[in-house]
């Protein structure tokens, strides 16, 4: 069965810091990968994907990617968090597939907190 | 707004009752997906419907079964509720099956006391 890994479980970091999320996933075949973020009491937001072509992938808020095959990982990165980063990010794998059956295999999540 | 329409947003009820939780898909996507997240177990994959019919299945109790109507929204049952099952419950929705984004509904917010 597929698993995802995140070993950041909590991140403290300070307004302006880089910020790198640490991602892995089991499965060698044909995936698609995905960074979800969970604001406060809000639902999973898509903030990038990946599908295929460029192994850098850039999402929304200013929040990057990238894939690497041989290493079965998928960071995210950010060169530069704010205060509102604030959420809890979830690294997810979708894949293998069987016809139309589908579904996320989702890691345990990396609370990021940003403080001023 | 994903449009993704979860309901009710919180449920409070008692170990051994049964209840219900709705999920409208976004306008034209034909896969319903419902997870549970909980503080031990994180985001667990349970069930997922395509056009009506069951097509894959993860960690879903027997108490729990789902169904996705003609019109393509969706039902969660869970009955025989016990402590454990209280969690937060997401739908999501996607335009087919394989590989596409999965956008989320806000959840329902179950309480069992």
């Amino acid at each position: 069965a597929q698993s995802v890994s995140q070993h950041n479980h909590h991140v403290i970091l300070s307004e302006a810091a880089s910020l790198e999320l640490g991602c892995n996933y089991s499965y060698g075949g044909t995936v698609n990968l995905f960074w979800y973020v969970q604001y406060p009491g809000q639902h999973l937001q898509l903030l990038l994907k990946y599908f295929s072509g460029d192994p850098l992938v850039k999402g929304i808020k200013g929040f990057e990617a990238e894939f690497i095959k041989s290493k079965f990982s998928f960071n995210l990165r950010k060169p530069s968090v704010q205060w509102s980063d604030t959420a809890e990010y979830f690294c997810a794998v979708n894949g293998p597939y069987t016809g139309t059956a589908s579904k996320l295999t989702f890691g345990t999540g990396t609370r990021l907190q940003v403080t001023l | 707004d994903s449009g993704v329409t979860q309901t009710p947003k919180h449920l409070i009820t008692a170990t051994g009752q049964r209840v219900t939780l709705r999920c409208s898909p976004r306008s034209g996507d034909l896969s319903v997906y419902w997870y549970q997240q909980s503080l031990d177990q994180g985001l667990q994959f349970l069930i997922q419907y395509y056009n009506g019919e069951e097509r894959a299945k993860g960690n879903i109790l027997e108490r729990f079964s789902a169904q996705q109507f003609p019109d393509l929204h969706s039902e969660l049952n869970l009955s025989s509720l016990e402590l454990g099952d209280s969690a937060l419950y997401f739908c999501a929705s996607s335009a087919s099956g394989t590989g596409n984004i999965q956008y989320f509904g806000a959840g329902t917010r179950l309480s069992v006391l």
